[in-house]
């Protein structure tokens, strides 16, 4: 199955800088979803985009969907060492009353004091 | 507490045994789904089911299998023919539409 591609793969930044990964894919998809994950947990969603175009906000967090629909970006602002973990996007088509989820691969973010 | 559990959290089972994975939900939700995830890579759908008695393959279905005889309820079974049945296992559910997929805390399954 496809997995879109996300970038960038991990980073490594100080507490306070500003974060930004982004996620592309070949095909349109109605939302976006961000997602963070800490080890050995389930996902928690973050941010849900609906609209092309749409910016939204989460506190720190801001996201976008593109305009092509094939895109989205997630920035993190002022990170604080509890931001670290991986972060997914993903991909949603609704058919029937089921929605399909394509991940990326994920951004591994580690944030040193 | 509303929400997703799935046990055991960690599952150690021998080569050639099947093992099933347990998730439950009480969010009242249609649709529940089975992902697993292997290091370094994302989520792939393995089985998901819209409504009782009803389910679908996903992406990675071989050597799987899934009941939906209860709303709540949505097990899944790792069989002897998974050739590399050691991942970490989501279970999802989703309210309908454009809402957005509710992720359970994961059950870790190795097989030796």
């Amino acid at each position: 199955g496809q997995q879109l591609n996300q970038s960038p793969q991990s980073m490594f930044i100080q507490e306070g800088e500003d974060v930004s990964m982004n996620c592309t894919s070949s095909s349109i998809f109605n939302t976006w979803l961000w997602y963070k994950q800490d080890p050995g947990e389930g996902p928690v969603l973050l941010i849900a985009l609906y609209k092309a175009g749409e910016l939204t906000s989460n506190g720190r967090l801001t996201a976008q969907f593109g305009i092509t629909r094939k895109d989205s970006f997630l920035n993190i602002s002022a990170s604080i060492p509890s931001d670290v973990g991986i972060y997914f996007c993903a991909g949603q088509r609704v058919t029937g009353t089921a929605s399909k989820l394509t991940f990326g691969t994920g951004t591994r973010l580690q944030v040193t004091l | 507490d509303g929400g997703i559990t799935q046990s055991p959290k960690y599952l150690f089972r021998k080569e050639g045994q099947n093992v099933t994975l347990s998730c439950e939900q009480n969010l009242n939700h249609d649709a529940m789904y089975w992902y697993r995830q292997d290091p370094g890579q994302g989520l792939r759908l393995i089985y998901y089911s819209q409504i009782v008695n009803d389910f679908q393959k996903g992406d990675i279905a071989e050597g799987y299998s899934v009941s939906r005889e209860k709303k709540e309820s949505f097990p899944l079974t790792v069989t002897s023919a998974q050739k590399n049945p050691t991942a970490f296992y989501l279970c999802a559910t989703h309210t309908g539409g454009d809402d957005e997929q509710y992720f359970g805390p994961g059950t870790r399954l190795t097989v030796t």
